[in-house]
């Protein structure tokens, strides 16, 4: 399976763009790129999935390298809302388990 | 909309005791998914379901662990006996059928056995 690499935690101050990176340099070419967040006390919440070019919708934005090795979530304007855990999950969707790995733990301060 | 719904919230009972966690998922979705997490393993998949029939029971950590799914609209998560390394928070999902659907988690509920 291919793995993603991820900064172990980052901060952001409120109201900033906040850039989660995601390193996934053994990528195949059939692996989405998917982005979930956990709050705290909460199961995991869909962010954004993308395959190969940019996305966005009303959560996040998802920038993808044109070799696919990396991508970048974007928070636009972080809330203290925002503070959870980001996951950057590589695979197919038809039915098949996400796997977690350790993720990004995203520290909001006002 | 009602989202995935689970109980207990929580459970603490006493080891060797039969514990049963149970999911309601998203009317409609056809895929159902038992999630563990951990601080020391993370979330990690136990088993899924696609339209009721289990297809990947690979993460089911041993006999003591079963899941079942009679019909549609519920599925349980059975533990006999209890074990205290079974203390987690045991997640539920539930998935679409069609095209590129996310999945849906619910609250989880937290296990603990003494």
């Amino acid at each position: 399976d291919a793995k993603t690499t991820q900064p172990n935690s980052m901060e952001s101050n409120e109201e900033e763009p906040v850039h989660l990176p995601c390193n996934h340099s053994t990528i195949s070419g059939t692996d989405y790129i998917h982005w979930y967040r956990q709050l705290p006390s909460q199961g995991p919440e869909y962010v954004i999935h993308g395959l190969t070019s940019n996305v966005n919708n009303r959560m996040a934005s998802l920038a993808i390298a044109e070799d696919r090795k990396s991508s970048t979530l974007i928070l636009h304007r972080a809330t203290l809302r925002d503070a959870a855990v980001y996951y950057c999950i590589l695979g197919l969707f038809s039915g098949y388990a996400l796997n977690f790995g350790k993720g990004t733990s995203l520290l909001v301060t006002p | 909309d009602a989202g995935v719904i689970q109980s207990p919230r929580h459970e603490v009972t006493e080891m060797g005791q039969e514990v049963t966690l149970r999911c309601k998922p998203i009317s409609g979705h056809d895929y159902l998914f038992w999630y563990r997490q951990t601080m020391m393993r993370g979330l990690e998949l136990l088993i899924y379901f696609n339209n009721n029939v289990p297809i990947d029971d690979s993460g089911m950590p041993e006999d003591r662990f079963s899941a079942k799914m009679p019909n549609a609209s519920f599925s349980t998560l059975k533990i006999q006996p209890s074990e205290p390394r079974d203390s987690a928070v045991y997640f539920c999902a539930s998935r679409d059928r069609g095209g590129r659907q996310p999945q849906h988690f619910g609250d989880g509920t937290r296990l603990s056995i003494l």
